[in-house]
């Protein structure tokens, strides 16, 4: 079982509704991410949070907006998204401290669909 | 040129068949690496970290030679359950954590 839980794993949503991502862990973590992946592609990295500050925006528009509450919650907010946002939206997280195996841990995923 | 690439695959192999996946990365000052397995429908979970020296768990080894900028991950003795896609993963560590994923290799390996 994955320690980084994703709620919900499933949504459906309008192009002119706002809905929330959720993402949590408890491993102590201090660095937190945000992927898009696509059907048969890699992942691609959105943002990275690190001890709660936004490190890395990889010109994400918009439409998608982060949130970091604490060191052990990462939101990712959904407005006026569009079809081709459909995908599925990883949250991954990582010790970043000085000598750590830089792993990733990731979540199970929410999976976006935008009608 | 992708930051990451892997080789396209896919790669068909019968049962107990040795299988080698490459991947180069093309910035130089990456500092460490990493194979993913990620099967279908599901996240990704390291597979193994990657080590200048190279290194071994089971029926998996991994090489390393940052000179050519080259990683690479032998399968020994192939089972059905090693069927997924294996991803490239390099921590480039540039603005703080950045790990850019390769385009995956996708390995089936037949009964």
């Amino acid at each position: 079982d994955t320690e980084v839980t994703q709620t919900p794993k499933h949504l459906v949503m309008g192009m002119t509704n706002k809905k929330s991502l959720k993402c949590e862990q408890h491993m102590g973590h201090r660095a937190m991410y945000w992927y898009k992946q696509k059907a048969k592609k890699p992942p691609e990295l959105m943002f990275v949070y690190s001890y709660e500050k936004l490190s890395i925006n990889e010109s994400v528009p918009s439409r998608f907006s982060p949130e970091c509450p604490n060191s052990s919650l990462l939101n990712l907010h959904l407005h006026a998204l569009q079809p081709e946002d459909s995908a599925l939206y990883l949250c991954a997280s990582s010790q970043d401290t000085v000598g750590d195996t830089g792993e990733l841990f990731f979540g199970e995923g929410s999976r976006l669909t935008v009608l | 040129r992708k930051e990451v690439e892997q080789d396209p695959g896919p790669f068909n192999v019968p049962e107990g068949a040795t299988v080698a996946f490459n991947c180069t990365y093309s910035n130089s000052a990456s500092q460490s690496f990493f194979w993913y397995r990620q099967d279908c429908r599901k996240e990704p979970k390291l597979l193994m970290s990657v080590y200048s020296s190279g290194n071994e768990d089971g029926r998996f080894t991994a090489q390393l030679n940052r000179a050519s900028q080259y990683i690479s991950l032998l399968i020994r003795d192939s089972k059905l359950s090693d069927s997924a896609t294996y991803l490239c993963v390099v921590n480039k560590r540039d603005y703080g954590q950045n790990f850019v994923f390769g385009p995956g290799t996708r390995l089936s390996v037949l009964p």
